[in-house]
């Protein structure tokens, strides 16, 4: 079974740009996450969707960070404009629902210059 | 108080030694636990769940005491390849359907 897939795996940008994110989950999870990991930290919930509405978004950044599930299958999400502490690994998780497993993607590393 | 807190290690362990890592949550409503492994440079994966009543998978048993809020893992006989780090995950209780609550881990070198 295909795992969690993200792109890009590395993105360096320079801060004040904009970058974007992709996510494929495992077929049939109805949910998605999208978790921000700082080095030396464990990784922090951004946004959870179920299917394509959004459950939690309390943690997300709204003033530069979006993000969105159209037709409840894969998912971007973005940063406009990022700034240094962005810097960080985006890992995207799916689960077959809310309270089950939660399978990782590899993560994106973006490094904001 | 952080949600979840964890040793701040790094463990620094001979093969064949036996370690234990702590971690205490601050939320009394939250029902699920968890550990979870991260290689370095790749994504966190599920190593066992986390039962009141204590649970072993081969080398390595978690417990939970709920009273104290807190909860462990033991590793015996240490091999190199257990060589992560190790996530404490509590999911979180009331209105937070599923959120992982993540503390910062606590890294392991398991040394020749």
């Amino acid at each position: 079974e295909a795992g969690v897939a993200q792109s890009p795996r590395y993105k360096i940008i320079e801060k004040r740009q904009s970058v974007a994110f992709w996510c494929n989950p495992i077929s049939g999870h109805a949910t998605l996450y999208w978790y921000q990991q700082i080095l030396g930290q464990g990784p922090k919930l951004l946004i959870q969707f179920q299917n394509n509405g959004v459950v939690d978004d309390s943690q997300l950044p709204k003033d530069r960070f979006s993000a969105e599930r159209l037709k409840g299958v894969d998912s971007t999400l973005k940063i406009q404009p990022a700034k240094l502490e962005d810097s960080a690994v985006y890992l995207c998780a799916s689960s077959f629902g809310a309270q089950e497993t939660q399978y990782f993607g590899p993560g994106t590393r973006l490094l904001v210059l | 108080r952080k949600e979840v807190e964890q040793d701040p290690g790094p463990f620094n362990v001979p093969e064949g030694a036996t370690v234990a890592f702590n971690c205490t949550y601050s939320n009394s409503a939250s029902q699920s636990f968890f550990w979870y492994r991260q290689d370095c440079r790749k994504e966190p994966k599920l190593l066992m769940s986390v039962y009141s009543s204590g649970n072993e998978d081969g080398r390595f048993t978690a417990q939970l005491n709920r009273a104290s809020q807190y909860i462990s893992l033991l590793i015996r006989d240490s091999k190199l390849s257990d060589s992560a780090t190790y996530l404490c995950v509590v999911r979180g209780a009331g209105g937070s359907q599923g959120n992982l609550i993540f503390g910062k881990g606590t890294k392991l070198s398991v040394k020749p």
